[in-house]
Parts: structure tokens; sequence; C-alpha cells
């Protein structure tokens, strides 16, 4: 089992409020994502980040943004949630190797703007 | 454009037959090769990887994938189904020092008891 941790597992939130989705890893990997994914849908890459201080857009754009302060914690933050932003979002983490290593998932947050 | 193919968007098996989900890739270079799954209404888990050598490769819950260059084809197999292997799976490929993955967009598999 992956020790990689979210929070909330399910918010609900009004538009127009500012969340933060929590992400931590107890692994030390320097690599981790966010993927935002629709009900049994594909995923999709909205931010990574290499390292600390090391954060970068993924290929679906997204409005929310993250930071990377702390090797075990990647936070990404929706300064005014809308409807649209209704899904879940998944944390990973992968460790040092040159894209051979897999990706360990968290829990996901499922989040529902109303 | 790189690209992982998933070609059936539903599978279904009955119990205790062999399964095949199909994965074909476009990838420049030499591919790291990954399969994962995904239960109900939980996050994603590391199933098996291809990185080099030996073209069949032995993954979690007697899951196995070839690895076929000329075909580039990664089909993920098990010789016997149970209806818990009824899940999202999903391919997914490195190109080298690529450090994101490239996503196929998923295969349910249903197995029927």
């Amino acid at each position: 089992e992956a020790d990689i941790y979210q929070t909330p597992r399910y918010l609900v939130i009004g538009t127009g409020k500012k969340i933060t989705l929590e992400c931590s890893q107890t692994m030390g990997h320097d690599k981790m994502y966010w993927y935002q994914q629709d009900p049994g849908m594909e995923l999709h890459l909205i931010h990574y980040s290499y390292g600390v201080n090391s954060t970068e857009k993924g290929d679906l754009s997204s409005e929310s943004t993250v930071s990377r302060i702390r090797t075990e914690h990647f936070p990404l933050t929706l300064e005014s949630a809308r409807p649209s932003h209704t899904s879940q979002y998944l944390c990973a983490s992968s460790g040092h190797g040159q894209g051979a290593d897999e990706q360990y998932f968290g829990p996901g947050t499922r989040l529902t703007v109303t | 454009a790189q690209s992982v193919a998933q070609p059936e968007d539903q599978v279904n098996v009955a119990e205790g037959n062999p399964l095949t989900v199909k994965c074909t890739y476009s990838v420049s270079g030499n591919p790291y090769l990954f399969w994962y799954v995904q239960y109900p209404n939980r996050g994603l888990q590391f199933l098996l990887k291809y990185i080099t050598g030996d073209n069949l490769v032995k993954g979690s819950y007697g899951f196995e994938a070839e690895f076929n260059k000329s075909q580039t084809s990664f089909h993920l197999k098990k010789p016997s189904a149970l209806v818990s292997d009824s899940a999202l799976y999903f391919c997914a490929a490195n190109a080298g020092n690529n450090r994101k993955l490239i996503w196929g967009l998923g295969t349910s598999l249903a197995v029927n008891p």
C-alpha cells in the first residue's frame, strides 16, 4: 500500500469559494502529479512537480494552482470554484528514476461545486 | 504526436475464462509501458510495467502483459478471470527520460459470474 494521502475525500462547496485540496506522501518521492478524472473516464494531467520549488502545468488547462514548498506536500488550490470544476482529483507521486518508476496514487478527492 | 490507444471501451468475459485487455502505443524510442487498475470509487493502483528484457511481464493479482515491439502492443492478460477483477484498466507509456506518462482512455472490464 502506497503512502500517499489526500484530504478531504469528499467536498461539496458553493460557487465562488476558495478551496485547497491537500496531498502528502511519505515516500520521499521527488515527482508529484495532479490529475483530474470524471467518473469512469480518462485521466487528465493538470499539474506536476519534479521537486521543491518546481511546478509545471499539465496537458489540460486548469484554473487551479499548485505549490511545492516541501518534498512531501503538493497542495492544489482553486481561487474561485465553479460548477465546471466538479470532478475527481487524484494526486500521485513517483520516485527518482528517469521515467521508469511507477506512479503511486492517493484515494482521490471528489469535488462537487454547487 | 505520441499516444496510447485502448481500442475497446468495454470488455466482457465470463468468470474462469481468460481475459485480454488491449493496448497499443505510438511513442518514440524505447518506451516504458505500464498498466494500472482502478476499482470502483478508489484511486489507481499500479499493476505491472515493462522496462526492458523479457517481453512477458508478470504483475499483481495474477495479471501479466506481453510487450510486442513489432506490433507496438502491450496487451494485459490473465488466464482465469475473477468477478473481483471487474474494474477500469489504464495503459500508459513513457518515452524514455520524459517523466510524464501518456495515458490511454481506459477499458472497463466486466467479469460475469
